[in-house]
Parts: C-alpha cells; sequence; structure tokens
C-alpha cells in the first residue's frame, strides 16, 4: 500500500498568514500515461464529511477560493493557504489515487494562532 | 446538486453484518464517470477507504478489510450498498458514502468529489 505521511500534525497560523500543509508519499503517485499526478486534498471541518479542494495535485475544485493551491510531484506535496481565515479552521488530508488501495493521510490539524 | 445519503442500523453487536445504504438524488448512479464509494472514519481519527462499485457492478475493495465487504448497486432505485461481516468494535466508526470520480483514463477512479454526510456504527453487545 502507499503510505502518505503529511506534515506538521497541527499548526497554527495567524489570520491572513500563509499556511502550508506538507504530504509525502512512499511511492511515486505520477502516472506515466497521463503524466500526471494522482493526489488529491481535503477540508474536514468539524462534524462535516471531507470536502474535495485539489484534485491532480493542483487542480482546484470549482467552489474553492484562489487562496487555497497545491503543488508537487512525484512523492512530495503541498497545500497552501495564501492567506488564513477563520473558516479555513479544518483538518486537512491528502489522498493518492494512483492504485488501489487508496489510502489518506493521518491529517494535519490547522488552527488560529 | 448532488446528494448523498447513507442509512442503516446504528449499532450492530459483535460478530453480526453491518448493512448500509447510500441513496443518491439528482444525479443518475448510472454514469460512466463515476464509480459510488464507502470510506469510512473511527471517533477522532483518520479516513479509510472501504470500496467502490461500478454501475455495472464491478468493484474495488480494501484487502486490510479481509474479504468482509460485499458491496451492490440498485440503478433503478439509484442506490448501493455495503455489507460488512463479522464485524468486532474496531469497525466502529463513521460511515461515508461518496461519489468516486473516475476521468482520468486509468483502470480504477480517482478523488472522491462529492460525500453523503455519515451515519455512525457503533458496534457493541
Amino acid at each position: 500500500d502507499i503510505v502518505l505521511t503529511q506534515s506538521p500534525d497541527s499548526l497554527a497560523v495567524s489570520l491572513g498568514e500563509r499556511a502550508t500543509i506538507n504530504c509525502k508519499s512512499s511511492q511515486r503517485v505520477l502516472f506515466t500515461s497521463n503524466n500526471k499526478n494522482h493526489l488529491a486534498w481535503y477540508q474536514q471541518k468539524p462534524g462535516q464529511p471531507p470536502k474535495l479542494l485539489i484534485y491532480w495535485a493542483s487542480t482546484r475544485e470549482s467552489g474553492v477560493p484562489d487562496r487555497f493551491s497545491g503543488s508537487g510531484s512525484g512523492t512530495d506535496f503541498t497545500l497552501t493557504i495564501s492567506s488564513l481565515q477563520a473558516e479555513d479552521v479544518a483538518v486537512y488530508y491528502c489522498q493518492q489515487y494512483y492504485s488501489p488501495p487508496y489510502t489518506f493521510g493521518q491529517g494535519t490539524r490547522l488552527d488560529i494562532k | 446538486q448532488l446528494q448523498l445519503q447513507e442509512s442503516g442500523p446504528g449499532l450492530v453487536k459483535p460478530s453480526e453484518t453491518l448493512s448500509l445504504t447510500c441513496t443518491v438524488s439528482d444525479v443518475s448512479i448510472s454514469s460512466s464517470d463515476y464509480f459510488w464509494g464507502w470510506i469510512r472514519q473511527p471517533p477522532g481519527k483518520g479516513l479509510e477507504w472501504i470500496g467502490s462499485i461500478y454501475n455495472s457492478g464491478s468493484s474495488y475493495d480494501n484487502p486490510s478489510l479481509q474479504s468482509r465487504v460485499t458491496m451492490s448497486i440498485d440503478t433503478s432505485n439509484n442506490q448501493f450498498s455495503l455489507k460488512m461481516s463479522s464485524v468486532t468494535a474496531a469497525d466502529t466508526a463513521l460511515y461515508y458514502c461518496a461519489r468516486h470520480v473516475s476521468v482520468g483514463g486509468g483502470w480504477w477512479p480517482d478523488y472522491f468529489d462529492s460525500w453523503g454526510q455519515g451515519t455512525l456504527v457503533t458496534v457493541s453487545s
């Protein structure tokens, strides 16, 4: 199975500041046939289901604010929130879909400093 | 607007079978671009993929569940279902159904773009 390790486990950022969450995969998730990284990011607020933010490592889902961006390739990926808003407090997960079984990172809790 | 709604017993006894159904609204479950998946989340913990099924009935499931999982799909009622046998306390979790997008051109689906609200299943005698 592909293991995804997120860092840090938690972080606190001031409103308006940048937040960065990392996701490292135990193997490359770049599919050579389509030249795409098979990695997604989700946001889960308390009491809610996860919400898709980013897919193909860097494609923002429709309706997601442009302060959210994804980057990286191969085994190392980053979710960046350029200017943290109060409503961004949540747990964030990465997920690989390079091959089943689909796996998620352990989650990163983001709070306001 | 796509909606997914999980339903089923909230309490299951150890060694028995957990059964859940997901009813999909406003989108046909027969669409060729999607699988339909199950993901669970133990209280206070992370996400675990259980399995996903296509409208043809073909499916993928997580080997870590040791063949305890059976999925089915009912296109006439726009529903899909999960059965998990021989449950233990470790199967206590919030169970989500989700739409599993399949547009990447690969052999299997990709990311989950819509999720139900989840249903809590507790395994206890």
